[in-house]
């Protein structure tokens, strides 16, 4: 089973509007750490923001906030009025607190258009 | 010089040569990684490296061969590859410490790499 899921391979939204981009997740680890990582077509990675399983508060970083259900599993990242900017692929990435080795376990990732 | 930086951004190669990726962190990092990042899918850990000590190998065939001379050097030598190796491969480092989950991956620009 997937254990980061992205349900939407790819969106369009207009220009200074807000984007929600999904996210869900499946473990059974009680300590978890979930990123979202933005790669423009150049192609590297850039992290934005991080959210923490023991965290009482949504994690926010300037534009970016990330809508956290815990019971339900979500990790919706939220953009806030979008740029042309924004135009790229965004990854949800999820990090157990028992894997010795710290690895990351990525979702398929979405593509997001900023129409101007 | 900032961040992660990785050489030669692209590279086209036949099947029967022999190359090698470099990455070099300047971020004082003591962890390192190869991903792959083929089309249509997740990103794939191939190697990870924690005080230069491979801890993590996934599976990936021995035409691959990774080398960590020391905490802020990492290479991919490549040999015999086949055309669907054809990818774009990323290294990133990270600061790790036990028991930690926040630690975030940074990464570099990648080489887009094309095997004929």
């Amino acid at each position: 089973a997937q254990k980061i899921t992205q349900t939407q391979p790819g969106m369009f939204v207009q220009e200074k509007e807000a984007v929600t981009l999904d996210c869900t997740y499946d473990t059974s680890d009680p300590s978890y750490g979930l990123f979202w990582y933005k790669q423009p077509s150049s192609g590297e990675m850039i992290f934005l923001i991080y959210q923490g399983s023991y965290d009482q508060q949504n994690a926010t970083e300037g534009r970016y906030s990330l809508n956290f259900q815990k019971a339900r599993k979500s990790a919706n990242l939220v953009i806030s009025a979008s740029q042309l900017g924004d135009s790229a692929m965004y990854f949800c990435a999820m990090r157990e607190g028992t894997d010795s080795n710290y690895q990351l376990i990525w979702g398929a990732g979405t593509k997001l258009i900023i129409k101007p | 010089e900032t961040g992660v930086t990785q050489t030669p951004r692209h590279l086209v190669m036949g099947m029967t040569n022999k190359k090698s990726l470099k990455c070099e962190q300047h971020l004082g990092h003591n962890a390192m990684y190869w991903y792959k990042q083929s089309a249509k899918k997740p990103l794939e850990l191939m190697f990870v490296y924690n005080f230069k000590e491979q801890t993590e190998n996934n599976s990936v065939p021995s035409r691959f061969s990774p080398e960590c001379p020391n905490s802020s050097h990492l290479f991919l030598h490549l040999h015999t590859l086949q055309p669907e190796d054809s990818a774009l491969y990323l290294c990133a480092s990270s600061q790790e410490s036990a028991g930690v989950i926040q630690e975030t991956q940074y990464f570099g620009p990648g080489t887009r790499l094309l095997v004929l």
